[in-house]
C-alpha cells in the first residue's frame, strides 16, 4: 500500500517555462515533507520540506505548496534549467521531521527541453 | 565536508551467497539511516539508528538482512543468503536536524 504517491513517472517541461511535479499522500499522521531530486548514479539530494503547519514554503526557484485537507502537495520551479533534469522525489515523515525514517514516493523524472 | 561514504559501489553475487555494505557517516551525525531502493521504486527504509542503538527496523527482513553501528559511527549491512528480490541500490544516509544526507549508494545485482 502506497503511502506517498507520486502518479507521473515522467514531466517533460521547455526551459524558461514552470516545472510543477505532484504528490499525494494517504497517511494523515504524516506531518513534515520533503522533496529529494537524484541525479544518475548519486545519493538523493535534499532540495526544500515544509511542516504541516504551513501551506507554503518558499526557496530561490523553488517553492512547495501543501493542500491538507486535499492530502496533496506540489513542487514549483520557476524558471526551470537544464540542470533541473533528474527524478525527483516526495518524501513525508511522521513526527520526527526530516530527521525521522522517510516515506518516499516512486518519483517523477523531469526532462527540461532547451 | 567530506559525505556519506559507501563501499563497495557495485556488487554482482549469486543467490544464496553472502554479502555486507559498509557506511561512514558525516562526522558528527548521530542518526544513520539504510534505505532499500528497488529499480523503479523510492527508498524504502530499512533500519535507523541513533548513536549505536536501533530507532526503527520495522521493515527490516530479519530472517536474512542484519546490521550493526558500533561504537555509533560507521555502520553494515549485511545479507545472507541473498534472493534475486535483494537486487536494489543500497542507501545509507546520514542525518543532523531535520535533513538527511545520502551517500551515494551501493548497487547489488543478485543472479
Amino acid at each position: 500500500d502506497q503511502q506517498v504517491k507520486q502518479n507521473s513517472p515522467s514531466l517533460s517541461v521547455q526551459e524558461g517555462r514552470i516545472s510543477i511535479l505532484n504528490c499525494d499522500y494517504t497517511n494523515s499522521m504524516f506531518d513534515y515533507f520533503l522533496w529529494y531530486k537524484k541525479y544518475p548514479a548519486e545519493g538523493p539530494t535534499f532540495l526544500i520540506s515544509i511542516s504541516s503547519i504551513k501551506d507554503k514554503n518558499e526557496d530561490g526557484r523553488f517553492t512547495v505548496f501543501l493542500n491538507k485537507s486535499a492530502k496533496h502537495l506540489s513542487l514549483h520551479i520557476v524558471p526551470s534549467q537544464p540542470g533541473d533534469s533528474a527524478v525527483y522525489f516526495c518524501a513525508a515523515s511522521v513526527g520526527g521531521g526530516g530527521a525521522d525514517g522517510l516515506t518516499f514516493g516512486k518519483g517523477t523524472h523531469l526532462i527540461i527541453q532547451p | 565536508e567530506a559525505g556519506v561514504a559507501q563501499s563497495p559501489r557495485y556488487k554482482i553475487i549469486e543467490k544464496r551467497q553472502s554479502v555486507a555494505f559498509w557506511c561512514n557517516p558525516i562526522s558528527g551525525h548521530a542518526t544513520l539511516y539504510w534505505y532499500q531502493q528497488i529499480l523503479g521504486q523510492g527508498p524504502k527504509l530499512l533500519i535507523q539508528f541513533q548513536n549505536n542503538g536501533v530507532v526503527d527496523d520495522s521493515q527490516l527482513p530479519k530472517d536474512r538482512f542484519s546490521a550493526e553501528r558500533l561504537k555509533g559511527v560507521d555502520s553494515t549491512l549485511k545479507i545472507q543468503p541473498a534472493k534475486l528480490e535483494d537486487s536494489a541500490v543500497y542507501l545509507c544516509a546520514s542525518s543532523v536536524k531535520n535533513e538527511q544526507y545520502f551517500g551515494p549508494g551501493t548497487r547489488l545485482t543478485v543472479t
